[in-house]
């Protein structure tokens, strides 16, 4: 059964660095998400993106952030300098089409920032 | 705005028994989606189940059902012949569909369920 992969599993990173994290979607999925997850609070939406553009993003995905979809299968997020509250995990999420609603989820990344 | 409100922050229940757990949530719109999601020890987040908001008939799945309560926005989700392997966290989210909307999921504050021997 396909489903969503996302790496590294875990990334360690200093205050002020850039952070890449990945994802590979479903296959034929034509929407992404991407959710973050501190530890012990609930699941946040941050990025939806759709015919290689964003179309919904929430107030927490500020101008730090940034998606990309460089090459058809891949799904980035980046943090560009990142901050000790961007500690969280990280998810990716995919999506079959316009009439289908439910979201099929990666495993997630754990990001920390030290 | 959309809001989702699960009020039992942790349940049990004996294995082979059956255990609710409860979500209310808030919408403008009509048209949406509801979700329960399962979230294990090892953080991966599996779709349990979905109920859209224009079907009465509550959805099943194999031992998993929701009672859906529109007019009280009201989906909980029923546990039957618990296992084991039900440990777990539970989220409860909610999509708004059509129109505008991208289907961005909006979830609840997670109720931790753990099933005893």
């Amino acid at each position: 059964e396909p489903e969503v992969t996302q790496t590294p599993s875990h990334q360690v990173t200093q205050m002020g660095q850039e952070v890449i994290l990945r994802c590979v979607p479903i296959s034929n999925h034509l929407y992404f998400y991407w959710y973050r997850q501190i530890l012990g609070q609930k699941v946040e939406f941050l990025v939806s993106f759709y015919n290689n553009e964003i179309s919904e993003k929430s107030e927490i995905f500020d101008d730090q952030f940034s998606v990309e979809r460089p090459d058809g299968s891949n799904f980035t997020l980046k943090i560009r300098s990142t901050k000790l509250e961007d500690s969280a995990m990280y998810f990716c999420a995919s999506r079959r089409s316009t009439e289908a609603y439910e979201q099929y989820f990666g495993p997630g990344t754990r990001l920390t920032v030290t | 705005a959309q809001t989702v409100t699960q009020s039992q922050p942790e349940m049990s229940v004996q294995e082979a028994e059956t255990v609710t757990l409860s979500c209310t949530y808030d919408t403008s719109e009509n048209n949406y989606y509801l979700f329960w999601y399962k979230q294990p020890p090892s953080r991966q987040m599996i779709l349990v189940i979905r109920q859209e908001a224009y079907k009465q008939q509550n959805a099943t799945e194999n031992r998993f059902s929701v009672n859906f309560q529109k007019a009280a926005k009201s989906f909980s989700l029923k546990i039957s012949d618990s296992q084991l392997g039900d440990t777990a966290m539970y989220f409860c989210a909610l999509a708004n569909a059509g129109g505008t909307s991208y289907g961005k999921l909006t979830f609840g504050q997670g109720t931790i369920l753990t099933v005893h021997p």
